[in-house]
């Protein structure tokens, strides 16, 4: 079974340019989950996906940040515009319905490791 | 705030010794705590969970405490290898069902 993908790995990218971060979730899992982990810092919840909706998005920094989750299966998490402080390794997770709140496992993605100059 | 810490110095041990992390909680009271296992670029790796009402848990080698009056968790590698070497992190629900995290403390192994 493919677990979580992320793509890309790496991406370095100007102040002030566009950014758009995908992650393919475990097939079947309708729990998709955004986090960020600034250098130096904790991870950081962003959000959290139901299918489709968005379940929770309180952690996401401001209104640059969109991100989306079409026909619930993959996301994308776009940044527009990069500011210098949104440099960090965003990570992707999945967990099956219902395991979360009771414990259940998240699965991670190997993360984007995101450079703005 | 809800906060979770853990203690960022490397924590360097013998093989074949016991190696104990600690992760202390402030501010609530979570229901469980989760460990993880990060390598380098890669994505965490979850290990352990252990609830407040359980004080120990085991797997293999590892081994999870929980005690709610030191609000803290305790996790043990015994007989350590040099392949137990990476970064541990601990985690848990705050009260807005977020998964809130430790910054995470980096084990080195030595042969």
């Amino acid at each position: 079974e493919a677990g979580v993908t992320q793509f890309p790995s790496h991406s370095v990218i100007e102040k002030g340019q566009t950014v758009t971060l995908r992650c393919d979730p475990i097939s079947g899992h309708d729990n998709l989950y955004w986090y960020r982990r600034v250098m130096g810092k904790e991870i950081k919840f962003l959000l959290h996906f139901v299918k489709e909706s968005k379940q929770d998005e309180s952690g996401m920094p401001n209104n640059r940040f969109l991100a989306e989750r079409t026909g619930g299966t993959y996301s994308t998490l776009k940044v527009q515009p990069a500011e210098l402080e949104d440099s960090g390794v965003y990570f992707c997770a999945s967990s099956q319905e219902l395991d979360f709140l009771g414990g259940g496992e998240q699965f991670f993605g190997p993360g984007t490791r995101l450079t703005v100059l | 705030s809800q906060k979770i810490e853990q203690n960022s110095e490397a924590l360097n041990i013998q093989e074949g010794k016991t190696a104990t992390l600690t992760c202390n909680y402030t501010n609530y009271s979570p229901a469980y705590l989760q460990w993880y296992r990060q390598d380098p670029g890669r994505g965490p790796v979850f290990l352990l969970l252990i609830r407040e009402n359980e004080k120990e848990k085991r797997k293999e080698r590892l081994k999870v405490t929980f005690d709610t009056t030191l609000k803290q968790s305790l996790f043990h590698i015994t007989a350590s290898q040099p392949a137990d070497s990476a970064t541990y992190l601990c985690a848990s629900l705050d009260s807005n069902y977020q998964l809130i995290w430790g910054a995470g403390t980096k084990l080195i192994i030595k042969p």
